[in-house]
């Protein structure tokens, strides 16, 4: 079975600064996806950033990157110059192998969050 | 990105009554979604998967008799609480895969059952 685990249930950062949020993650498929998504207080789910499992590079998106580390099963996510609009839950998610079928793969299993504040 | 709806994003209902939640992929076909369930201060607990032109998946645990899951279309699913009951008060959340890399989240129905 598959499993995510987001240790940090808060976490406080000063703008401008950087701060990484943890995932680890456990599966015995050789073959998934890890996703980030940030939920604001008004509870949409804004998708981040992804990282494949046979991904030779770290993915990056703007201020967003993954600190994909296989061998410790480790997909951190590194903001750069926080901005006070990143206050927000931030989920940790994994997705199966890809061609099961009848969509299971696609589902995700998440993490129970972070809660990030930035501070002023 | 993609974008997903969901009707009503808020409702208050009586118990023991039937609530019925779309979730739309307005610009793409998905013959899967998901609906997911957070409770406050909770994580995303994925409730069934959606398959079009078949039954849906439910997770453990879930009553799929209380929980009617209709993918209707190309680009529509329903999720219908039936005989809601205080403790199925929710927040409820549909994706859509759009490819391996993406995934889309309409942005939640909150179902207050008094």
């Amino acid at each position: 079975a598959q499993k995510i685990t987001q240790t940090q249930p808060g976490m406080f950062v000063q703008e401008k600064e950087a701060v990484t949020l943890d995932c680890t993650y456990d599966t015995s498929d050789p073959s998934y996806g890890l996703f980030w998504y940030k939920q604001p207080s008004s509870g949409e789910m804004i998708f981040l950033i992804y990282q494949g499992s046979y991904d030779q590079q770290n993915a990056t998106e703007g201020r967003y990157s993954l600190n994909f580390q296989k061998a410790r099963k480790s997909a951190n996510l590194v903001i750069s110059a926080s901005q006070l609009g990143d206050s927000a839950m931030y989920f940790c998610a994994m997705r199966g192998p890809v061609g099961v079928s009848q969509g299971g793969s696609e589902k995700l299993v998440f993490g129970k969050g972070t809660k990030l504040t930035v501070n002023p | 990105g993609a974008v997903v709806s969901q009707h009503p994003s808020w409702v208050i209902c009586k118990s023991g009554t039937s609530v019925k939640i779309e979730c739309r992929s307005l610009d793409f076909q998905a013959t899967t979604m998901f609906w997911y369930r957070q409770f406050p201060k909770q994580s995303l607990m994925l409730m069934a998967t959606s398959n079009e032109g078949s039954k849906a998946t439910y997770e453990q645990g879930v009553e799929k008799d209380k929980f009617l899951i209709n993918h209707a279309s190309l680009t529509l699913s329903t999720l219908t609480v039936t005989s809601a009951h205080p403790e199925d008060s929710s927040f409820y959340i549909c994706s859509a895969p759009l490819w391996v890399d993406e995934q889309f989240f309409g942005p939640g129905t909150r179902l207050t059952v008094l």
